[in-house]
């Protein structure tokens, strides 16, 4: 089966940068969906296809993919973003959606 | 606008079964691969099952397969999942979301349902 790792916490000062990585085999191969969950609330989609922003998103929030990890950048943080933050691929050969374990971000 | 409505959901004990259902409108249904998603209290997310558009289409976690049955009815726009010999460890919050192909994202998620597994 396909595993994804991801840092249990993170945590960053209001205005700075947070970066949540997301480490798997060849995982640059693959499309990366990032979803962000907030306490009692299902989870809402971030960024798309490893750099893709949803309308409505936003543009603090980026995305990159290669080798065998992915990131999720948010750029200038705010109080707002506290939250869990789960990464996602699609494994084709076994049809699975598969879930990092969830990083949760701390705003200081 | 898309909605998608989860229902079912309680306390069973173990070795029971239970039925949950996800009622969807807002999109063209049969053109979307419909999932199932828990979150056990306190943990992350664990993608359970998908259905594909036919119904034909079906893939397990391994963890559930030979104990759950995701279904799907074009007609009726509706989701389920049929749970049989539950266990403990199938506590949890269970989500129902839609994605158009295995490389798209969950776009949308419905609010979810507990399933509490206890004697």
């Amino acid at each position: 089966s396909y595993v994804l790792t991801q840092p249990p916490a993170v945590s960053v000062a209001p205005g700075q940068t947070a970066r949540i990585t997301c480490g798997g085999a060849n995982i640059g191969s693959k499309s990366v969906h990032w979803y962000q969950q907030k306490p009692g609330l299902a989870p809402v989609v971030v960024v798309y296809d490893d750099s893709e922003r949803p309308s409505g998103i936003p543009e603090r929030f980026s995305g990159s993919n290669s080798g065998n990890t992915a990131t999720l950048t948010i750029n200038r943080v705010e109080a707002g973003d506290e939250a869990d933050y789960y990464c996602q691929v699609w494994h084709s050969s076994s049809d699975h959606y598969v879930f990092g374990g969830g990083t949760k971000v701390t705003v200081l | 606008q898309v909605e998608l409505v989860e229902s079912g959901g309680g306390v069973v004990q173990p070795g029971r079964s239970l039925r949950l259902s996800c009622a969807a409108s807002g999109f063209t249904f049969a053109s979307y691969g419909l999932h199932w998603v828990r979150q056990a209290p306190g943990k992350g997310l664990e993608w359970v099952a998908v259905v594909w558009y036919d119904g034909n289409h079906i893939s397990y976690e391994d963890s559930v397969k030979g104990r759950f049955t995701i279904s799907r009815d074009n007609f009726k726009n509706t989701l389920h999942l049929h749970m049989t010999n539950l266990r403990a460890e199938d506590t949890a919050v269970y989500y129902c979301a839609k994605a158009k192909t295995g490389y798209n994202p969950l776009d949308y998620w419905g609010q979810g349902t507990l399933v509490t597994v206890s004697s």
